[in-house]
């Protein structure tokens, strides 16, 4: 099956600056990639997501970045704000149903202010 | 709405103690899920249910049971509790929005085995 790996396990920044989280899959079928915020006491919530047909896609201070042939995706966050801080995953499946997603470990994210 | 509603939030059994997570989503989803979440793994795909009645299983089903009661409510049961299913489980429902299933996730039950 698909392995999913994720870096860092955790990361601090100062408010304002950016922060970066890459995942790498395995599977080169692989073909949609979503990314998910979760804060303490809560689930997952899906904040963006980019499928294989695309490199990179927007969503205001969030912006995710997809490299097939790496087999790679990143997610990056600018101008962080202390409400950025939580654990982040990050998931890949083939396909389109849900059941297929396999999810990387997670980065927790600490905006100092 | 009140979206995806997990119960109980907190839970302790001994080992061997059964017991039955509860989930309901009001959104109208079809397919509904149960993960698992691990320190240091992500979440991993015990049950899902792609439309009422039927279940299927995920990457780590042993040891579980599921129901998929109507299309609002997905159980998941716990026949003899074991240590090794120590975790935070989360529900999810989802429901497909052009070609992606977009999936909304319930808070979660921590459980605890002695």
């Amino acid at each position: 099956g698909e392995n999913v790996e994720q870096h860092p396990s955790t990361l601090s920044v100062q408010e304002g600056d950016s922060a970066v989280i890459k995942c790498t899959y395995s599977d080169s079928a692989s073909n949609y990639f979503p990314w998910y915020k979760q804060e303490l006491g809560k689930g997952p919530q899906l904040i963006i997501d980019i499928r294989s047909n695309v490199g990179e896609k927007k969503d205001q201070r969030i912006a995710v970045t997809l490299n097939k042939t790496a087999k790679h995706f990143s997610l990056h966050i600018t101008e962080t704000q202390p409400e950025d801080s939580a654990v982040y995953f990050c998931a890949a499946s083939q396909g389109t149903g849900a059941n297929n997603l396999f999810f990387g470990t997670g980065t927790r994210l600490t905006v100092i202010p | 709405n009140a979206g995806v509603t997990q119960t109980p939030k907190f839970q302790v059994l001994k080992t061997g103690q059964s017991m039955t997570l509860q989930c309901a989503q009001d959104m109208n989803h079809n397919s509904m899920y149960w993960y698992r979440q691990d320190p240091g793994m992500g979440l991993r795909l015990i049950y899902y249910s792609a439309s009422e009645g039927t279940t299927d299983k995920g990457e780590v089903p042993n040891g579980y049971n599921v129901s998929r009661l109507n299309k609002r409510e997905f159980s998941l049961r716990l026949e003899s509790a074991a240590p090794s299913q120590t975790s935070v489980y989360f529900c999810a429902s989802s429901v497909q929005r052009g070609s992606t299933d977009t999936q909304y996730f319930g808070p979660g039950t921590r459980l605890t085995v002695l």
